[in-house]
């Protein structure tokens, strides 16, 4: 079973701009989460989608949102970057569902440098 | 507020020795403690979990042992190797909730 794929795997990107990650889940994975990874704050949480459904959000500004496809693939967007946005962020999938949880499966990440 | 305090930050350990790192959880209410490896450049990777109906959990040399009335669990890696190398983050969440709150990692290295 191929696992968690996320592109770009390496982005640049300017300062104001904005940008799209994706990630496609493992087959049969219905949730797909989002991490952002730095070294100061370690991995921060920041949002989830179950079904299409937004079912839970990290505390992180308006400027960071998502979505899922009705095939559980799922983009991340981030506008008007700034400096602090460059990190690695994370795709997890996990074929939990709304009342069990299951093992979450990280994707290599996509490495967002903000200059 | 940090839910979940992880410690060492740092690790370093005598090839075929015990690393053993600790956490410490705040929320009642989680119920699900997985703890991930990381190695640079790749995304991490579950390496085991609990749920607080066992004391123990126990997978090759890699080993959990959780205190739920302490709120602290902890994961033991038994005959440490240099390929054992990484980032380790314990971690938790709550049934039917797939955010994931984890600790601050713990760098270890093993010496050959």
């Amino acid at each position: 079973k191929a696992g968690v794929t996320q592109t770009p795997r390496y982005l640049i990107k300017t300062r104001g701009q904005q940008v799209t990650l994706s990630c496609s889940p493992i087959s049969g994975h219905r949730s797909v989460s989002w991490y952002q990874q730095t070294p100061g704050q370690g991995l921060q949480f920041l949002f989830e989608y179950f079904s299409e459904t937004q079912r839970n959000k990290g505390n992180f500004p308006g400027r960071f949102s998502g979505r899922q496809f009705s095939n559980s693939r799922s983009e991340m967007n981030v506008s008007t970057l700034e400096l602090g946005d460059s990190a690695l962020y994370l795709c997890a999938s996990s074929f939990s569902t709304p009342t069990t949880t299951y093992e979450q499966y990280f994707g290599p990440g996509t490495r967002l440098t903000v200059t | 507020q940090q839910q979940v305090k992880q410690s060492p930050q740092s690790l370093i350990v005598q090839k075929g020795g015990i690393s053993i790192i600790n956490c410490a959880y705040e929320n009642t209410a989680f119920d699900y403690f997985p703890w991930y490896q990381q190695f640079p450049g790749k995304g991490p990777a579950l390496l085991i979990a609990i749920r607080p109906d066992v004391s123990e959990k126990k997978e090759g040399r890699f080993t959990i042992s959780f205190n739920k009335s302490a709120k602290q669990f902890s994961l033991h890696i038994m005959d440490s190797q240099p390929g054992d190398s990484a980032t380790y983050f314990c971690a938790a969440s709550t049934s039917g909730d797939d955010k994931i709150i984890f600790g601050k990692g713990t760098r270890l290295h093993i010496l050959p």
